[in-house]
C-alpha cells in the first residue's frame, strides 16, 4: 500500500540542526510533490514548503526560508528535510505528505486540485537545552 | 501570501447535530481548497478536495461548498468519530497555507 515512513524522534539543543526523513513506498516516488508541515504545541498545522522529487524543484515558506532545505534520494525513494538554527519554537511533530491532484473538467478544460492525500506518521522533534 | 482565516476557532456540539465552519482567504483561491481532519496525536487525513470533491472513503454526511474567497465544511447528522480538529488549506498559491483550524467538541 501507499506508504511514507519517517524517521525516529529527535532531541536537539538550540542552535543545532535536525534532518528528517520520509521514504516512499507503494507509488512511484518521482510523481507527486512532497510537502512538509508541522504541528507545534498547542498550535496549528504549518504548511513548511515542497519539493519535486522528479526535479528536485523547490518551495519554502517565507517562515522557514534561509534555515530549511528540503532534498532527495531516487534510488531510495526518500524525501528530506533539514532545519538549521532551531529553537524552541521549532518543538513540534513534523510531517511528510504526498501531493496529488483531482481532475475536474470545466467548460471542456481540465483543471487540478491538489491535496495532502497521504501523510507520515510524524517526526516529533525537541529542542531544548 | 494568501491568508486563510477559519471561524469559529472552536464549537461544541452533540451527536447528531450539523454544524458548519467556514473558511476565508484573503485573495479569490478559485476553489483551490481543501479541508483536513486531525484527531488528538493522529495524522491529519484529507477529507475534501476542490472545494467539493469528496475524498474516497469519507462518509457522506461530509460536505463542502464555496467559491472565490469563501468556503465551508458541514458536517451533517455529528457522529462521535467526527470530534476532532479541522483545517482548511488553500493549493491556488504555490506556497500553501492552513487555517488556524476549529476544534470540534462534544457538548
Amino acid at each position: 500500500q501507499v506508504q511514507l515512513v519517517q524517521s525516529g524522534a529527535e532531541v536537539k539543543r538550540p542552535g543545532a540542526s535536525v534532518r528528517v526523513s520520509c521514504q516512499a513506498s507503494g507509488y512511484t516516488f518521482t510523481t507527486s510533490d512532497i510537502n512538509w508541515v508541522r504541528l507545534a504545541p498547542g498550535q496549528g498545522l504549518e504548511w513548511m514548503g515542497w519539493m519535486n522529487p522528479d526535479s528536485g524543484n523547490v518551495g519554502y515558506a517565507r517562515k522557514f526560508q534561509g534555515r530549511v532545505t528540503m532534498t532527495r534520494s531516487t534510488s531510495t525513494n526518500t524525501a528530506f528535510m533539514e532545519l538549521s538554527s532551531l529553537k524552541s519554537e521549532d518543538t513540534a511533530v513534523y510531517y511528510c505528505a504526498r501531493e496529488t491532484a483531482v481532475s475536474l473538467v470545466e467548460g471542456g478544460i481540465p483543471y487540478y486540485y491538489y491535496g495532502m492525500d497521504v501523510w507520515g506518521q510524524g517526526t516529533t522533534v525537541t529542542v531544548s537545552s | 501570501d494568501v491568508q486563510m482565516t477559519q471561524s469559529p476557532s472552536s464549537l461544541s456540539a452533540s451527536v447528531g447535530d450539523k454544524i458548519t465552519i467556514t473558511c476565508r482567504a484573503s485573495q479569490t483561491i478559485n476553489r483551490y481548497l481543501n479541508w483536513y481532519q486531525q484527531k488528538s496525536g493522529k495524522v491529519p487525513k484529507l477529507l475534501i478536495s476542490a472545494a467539493s470533491v469528496l475524498q474516497s472513503g469519507v462518509p457522506s454526511r461530509f460536505s463542502g461548498s464555496g467559491s472565490g474567497t469563501d468556503y465551508t465544511l458541514t458536517i451533517s447528522n455529528l457522529q462521535p468519530e467526527d470530534f476532532a480538529t479541522y483545517y482548511c488549506q488553500q493549493s491556488y498559491s504555490t506556497f500553501k497555507t492552513f487555517g488556524q483550524g476549529t476544534k470540534v467538541d462534544i457538548k
